[in-house]
């Protein structure tokens, strides 16, 4: 079965510094891989998505994200980090066919 | 930009008083779920269909029930509400096929159970 697993559960950066967030991912296959954002209070947005092709894959508000097949991993970066960046960072994985498998969050702190 | 829509944003309820939680979308999706998150934690899968009159238990066992009898949208129903049941309640919807499951989320609805 897919799992999903994101090490980091709070990371802190000054605002300006550059971000990693880490996403390992168990699946069988190639999989699909996902990055969403979620700021207090709110629904999950979508910030990226890889599903085949070129292995660095570009999302919104300057976020970008690395697929490494041979690491199982799909670790989103950005290079400058700006205050309003601060929210829970979801990966996530899927198959196609049934519902993806989320991990249980990053959660970004942004320091001036 | 996806228009998935729920309703009541927030909501506070007596225990024991029945509860529905609206969810539409306009994209023609086929698949939508719900989700339910505490605040801070992950996402745990409830409820998903994968079209009309198509309705399955997800990961986390829940005592509410869904129905899915058009296709935009997906009401969520608690018969009992009780304190245990407050939560932040996510709909959502994905693409038909071939882009690999692209889910898009509704804003979500608060409820709280006193």
């Amino acid at each position: 079965a897919q799992s999903v697993t994101q090490p980091d559960i709070h990371i802190t950066v000054s605002e300006g510094a550059s971000l990693e967030l880490r996403c390992n991912y168990s699946y069988g296959a190639t999989p699909y891989l996902f990055w969403y954002v979620q700021s207090p209070g709110q629904g999950l947005q979508l910030l990226l998505k890889y599903f085949s092709g070129d292995t660095l894959v570009q999302g919104i508000k300057g976020f970008e994200a690395e697929f490494k097949r041979s690491q199982s991993s799909f670790n989103l970066r950005k290079p400058s980090v700006h205050w309003s960046d601060a929210a829970e960072y979801f990966c996530a994985v899927g198959p196609g066919n049934t519902p993806l498998v989320f991990g249980k969050g990053t959660r970004l702190s942004v320091i001036a | 930009e996806a228009d998935i829509y729920q309703t009541p944003r927030y909501l506070v309820i007596g225990t024991g008083k029945k509860i529905t939680l609206e969810c539409s979308q306009t994209m023609g999706h086929d698949k939508m779920y719900w989700y339910q998150q505490d605040p801070g934690m992950e996402l745990h899968l409830i409820h998903y269909s994968y079209g009309v009159n198509s309705t399955e238990k997800g990961d986390l066992s829940s005592e509410s029930t869904v129905s899915r009898i058009r296709t935009e949208h997906f009401p969520l129903t608690l018969e009992s509400a009780r304190p245990s049941h407050t939560s932040q309640y996510l709909c959502a919807s994905s693409d038909p096929g071939g882009t690999g499951n692209t889910i898009y989320f509704g804003e979500g609805s608060w409820l709280t159970v006193v």
